[in-house]
């Protein structure tokens, strides 16, 4: 089992519509989590981070974090094409050794 | 705030030779950076942990003696990569955790090794 797993896609939505990304890990002591997107060819930038239960919102993101089932989600309200992009899931493990371990990301697509 | 620069953006070496790879925390100080190396169409993967004024902890299977890192202040880290070959050839990454902030990533470097 992967650390941390994503659907690869490709998923595709119409312009203006809710974008839903998933991703699970495996390690249940896991504290932090975060959400990056990144374009062809460019480096990962950070849409936002969770590490309480529940959801966080920060504009048209929504992301939601479930410790339980261990099981995070990124939500893009009102999809624009610049949102075309693979978004990645990160893991910051427990313990003193703060590294992140990705998941292998998701494509996204959004349909003008 | 919590900027992170890399240089170069890209780079072209023959096989055989050296290239060195610089990341700056530009407003913070970051003790720990991160190197990661990506293939087309992959995730990223961590290499190593460079940790300022102390050897960097490299991840299984990356050759330490391949992949020199040096953490010599609170704000530079680089990574050379010695005696480069085309399977070299990736899409580095170094990235620094501020506090407060997320792990922030440099722009990358495109090494194409010919």
């Amino acid at each position: 089992q992967k650390e941390v797993e994503q659907n690869s896609g490709p998923l595709s939505v119409p312009e203006g519509a809710i974008a839903s990304l998933n991703c699970t890990y495996s390690d249940r002591g896991s504290q932090s989590f975060f959400w990056y997107r990144q374009y062809s060819g460019k480096s990962p930038e950070l849409i936002m981070f969770i590490y309480s239960n529940g959801d966080k919102e920060d504009g048209r993101f929504t992301a939601q974090l479930n410790k339980a089932s261990q099981y995070v989600s990124l939500l893009i309200r009102d999809s624009q094409p610049s949102d075309s992009a693979t978004y990645l899931c990160a893991v910051e493990r427990a313990g003193s050794a703060r590294q992140l371990t990705f998941g292998s990301g998701t494509q996204l697509t959004v349909l003008p | 705030g919590a900027v992170v620069s890399q240089h170069p953006s890209w780079v072209i070496c023959k096989s055989g030779t050296s290239v060195k790879i610089e990341c700056r925390s530009l407003d913070f100080q970051a003790t720990t950076m991160f190197w990661y190396r990506q293939f087309p169409k992959q995730s990223l993967m961590l290499m190593a942990t460079s940790n300022e004024g102390s050897k960097a902890t490299y991840e299984q299977g990356v050759e330490k003696d391949k992949f020199l890192i040096n953490h010599a202040s609170l704000t530079l880290s680089t990574l050379t990569v010695t005696s480069a070959h085309p399977e070299d050839s990736s899409f580095y990454i170094c990235s620094a955790r501020p506090a407060l902030y997320g792990y922030t990533f440099g722009s990358g470097t495109r090494l194409t090794v010919v």
